[in-house]
């Protein structure tokens, strides 16, 4: 099956730093979703690109499904944007499979 | 309007019981996704209903595990006979009528003692 990795695994910025997050998938895929999972265990949808750019704020995300891979930018992060960031793909028989995340810490 | 809601948000159950978790899917969503998160790790996928139809069910675990949506809008997740590794984070989603973007719920936490 599709195999989705991302990176790095953990992150650690100073409040007002950027950052790239990255997502590889081995497969052709149909869609690909970005995910911020707050302290609570909320999924939050950030961005549903299957390719593209998009940008919302203080972040955008890229992806080039011909490359398989897409990025996620965090400009002047903030506290508030700890937790962990999933990426997601979706196959043409409609199952999701997501990455293993990233998980982000923003310090003061 | 009203998102995924999910209940109950924590259950805690006794090895060998019977679970059942809630989902209300946002209305006017066909599709509705289960996951099974562990702590530590990302959502990984249970089973997929169009409607009320259980379209895939590759991703349940064994057959304690039964899932269904008989009229097509909030379905129920069941576990027989809980077992210490089922202990995790259920999560559902609905997605839009193009069967795109997905929303999820809050996710119930099952600890299984």
């Amino acid at each position: 099956g599709i195999q989705v990795e991302q990176s790095p695994p953990d992150l650690i910025l100073q409040e007002g730093a950027n950052s790239t997050l990255r997502c590889n998938f081995s497969d052709s895929v149909n869609n690909l979703q970005w995910f911020h999972q707050n302290p609570w265990g909320q999924l939050i949808n950030l961005f549903y690109i299957p390719s593209g750019t998009k940008q919302n704020g203080r972040l955008s995300a890229t992806t080039v499904a011909t490359e398989r891979y897409s990025l996620l930018y965090i400009s002047s992060s903030q506290t508030t944007d700890s937790g962990v960031y999933f990426c997601a793909v979706k196959t043409s028989y409609d199952k999701v499979i997501f990455g293993p995340g990233t998980s982000l810490s923003v310090i003061p | 309007g009203a998102g995924v809601s999910q209940s109950p948000r924590y259950k805690v159950a006794k090895r060998g019981q019977d679970v059942a978790l809630r989902c209300d899917p946002i209305s006017g969503h066909v599709s509705l996704f289960w996951y099974q998160q562990a702590l530590g790790q990302g959502p990984e996928f249970l089973t997929y209903f169009q409607n009320e139809a259980q379209l895939d069910k590759s991703g349940l675990p064994s057959d304690r595990f039964f899932a269904e949506r008989p009229e097509g809008s909030v379905s129920t997740l069941k576990i027989q006979r809980t077992q210490q590794e089922d202990s995790a984070v259920y999560l559902c989603a609905s997605s839009t009528p193009d069967n795109n973007e997905q929303f999820f719920g809050p996710g119930t936490r099952l600890t299984v003692l």
